[in-house]
């Protein structure tokens, strides 16, 4: 099984929509962040989380909120989906002690 | 404020060649860089980190380099082959940022057969 997973992997749906994307993870890491990704753009950071009790914004948090249910569960709202958050997707996890950063597979959201 | 640029933006090679792919960052004032390899539908995936104290890395075919004072580093990739097509991005932690991650837009690499 995939150690950072996340659901769902596709999503449509239209303006003004409450959507949630959850991420999951098996790596017993305290760490965990929400990317965004465009075409022609890097990923930029949404929000982070050191640990369960711990949220930050990041680059650019505008329209976004989180939740972190436990150490194992991080979730991305978007409170009133419009057409600019079409993007791709992405949870990461890491450990403090080695700076790689786990991402999961992607999610891909298409706001109408 | 740290920014990383990718060149080229894509590639196309035929298998066996050996290739060289650029990232560039802003901030000489970086912990770490590393070089990202993402498929379609699977994620990113590390493929080397370099501290700012090393020079370079590498890891089977693939060598990364790092020169920290003027802000460069170099993906080369050995004898390329058809698997190695993907998107490959680079990052930087910068002490600006702390423990995040400033990612370039990334080279999409295509190895013809």
């Amino acid at each position: 099984d995939a150690d950072v997973t996340q659901t769902p992997r596709n999503r449509i749906t239209k303006t003004g929509k409450r959507i949630m994307l959850e991420c999951s993870q098996t790596k017993g890491h305290d760490r965990m962040y929400w990317y965004r990704q465009d075409p022609g753009l890097g990923l930029r950071l949404i929000y982070y989380s050191f640990d369960v009790k711990d949220i930050n914004k990041g680059e650019i948090s505008d329209g976004y909120s989180v939740s972190r249910q436990a150490q194992a569960k991080f979730s991305l709202s978007l409170e009133s989906a419009i057409p600019n958050q079409t993007a791709l997707y992405f949870c990461a996890t890491s450990d403090p002690l080695v700076d790689t950063q786990y991402f999961g597979p992607g999610t891909r959201l298409t706001v109408l | 404020k740290q920014e990383v640029t990718q060149i080229p933006a894509a590639l196309s090679v035929p298998e066996g060649e050996n290739l060289v792919l650029n990232c560039s960052f802003t901030d000489s004032a970086i912990y770490n860089l590393q070089w990202f390899r993402q498929d379609p539908g699977k994620g990113l995936t590390s493929l080397l980190l370099i501290q700012s104290s090393q020079r370079e890395q590498t890891s089977g075919r693939l060598n990364a380099s790092l020169d920290k004072s003027s802000g460069r580093s170099t993906l080369y990739i050995a004898a390329s082959q058809p698997g190695d097509s993907a998107t490959y991005l680079c990052a930087v932690r910068s002490e600006e940022y702390g423990n995040k991650l400033v990612f370039g837009a990334g080279t999409i690499l295509r190895v013809k057969s």
